[in-house]
């Protein structure tokens, strides 16, 4: 079955980028995606991607897509405290809905 | 617009209770998902329901484990008798599978379960 997996933890500069990063490894997965969790909250859908795209960029959000490397990344640009929570990559297949989550980043943002 | 809600937000009970989860989807969407949270295991789907039958229940831990989704708009959860590895934080999915694509699941804010 389908593996994602993502770094445990990730501390950057208020105002800097954070870049962060997550491998799978079914190459029949379609969609990819990030969510957002916040303390005592549910998931929060950030962004997707097809398969078939390299990159999207919502706001200060952009996505890259490696399909050869199966790597996808999300890069937050002037990174707020208010961006401080946990991080799940995950992916699915297009035909089906399971979707295999990431075990999730805690994003660490120091003012 | 309603988001998936989900009740009740807390619920602490004593071991060997019967507990009830409850899922109202988004309007609209037919497929829900149930989802388990822990430290240890990260997040797991125990089932996930397409037009209202069960599809994929693979995920249920065992037996004293239970779903239901009577109707479009209302599924739940039991734990019948409950055990403090219950412990957990679980959480309901809905989404859109249609002919054109399948659409990003939407959650709940869960219910935090402790068994005492």
């Amino acid at each position: 079955g389908e593996d994602v997996e993502q770094s445990l933890f990730l501390s950057v500069r208020e105002g800097d980028s954070s870049v962060i990063n997550c491998t799978y490894t079914d190459s029949s997965s379609t969609y990819l995606y990030w969510y957002k969790q916040e303390p005592g909250a549910g998931l929060q859908l950030l962004t997707y991607i097809f398969s078939n795209m390299d990159m999207k960029q919502d706001q200060r959000l952009t996505v890259l897509l490696n399909k050869k490397d199966k790597h996808l990344s999300l890069r937050i640009a002037d990174t707020q405290t208010g961006d401080s929570a946990i991080y799940f990559c995950a992916a699915s297949e297009g035909g089906y809905q399971k979707v295999t989550f990431g075990t999730g980043t805690k994003l660490q943002v120091i003012p | 617009d309603a988001g998936v809600i989900q009740s009740p937000r807390h619920e602490v009970t004593e071991m060997g209770q019967e507990v009830t989860l409850r899922c109202k989807p988004i309007s609209g969407h037919n497929s829900l998902f149930w989802y388990r949270q822990t430290m240890m295991r990260g997040l797991e789907l125990l089932i996930y329901f397409n037009n209202n039958v069960p599809i994929d229940d693979s995920g249920m831990p065992e037996d004293r484990f239970s779903a239901k989704m009577p109707n479009a708009s209302f599924s739940t959860l039991k734990i019948q008798p409950s055990e403090p590895r219950d412990s957990a934080v679980y959480f309901c999915a809905s989404s859109f599978m249609g002919r054109g694509g399948n659409q990003p699941q939407h959650f709940g804010d869960g219910t935090r379960l402790s068994i005492l």
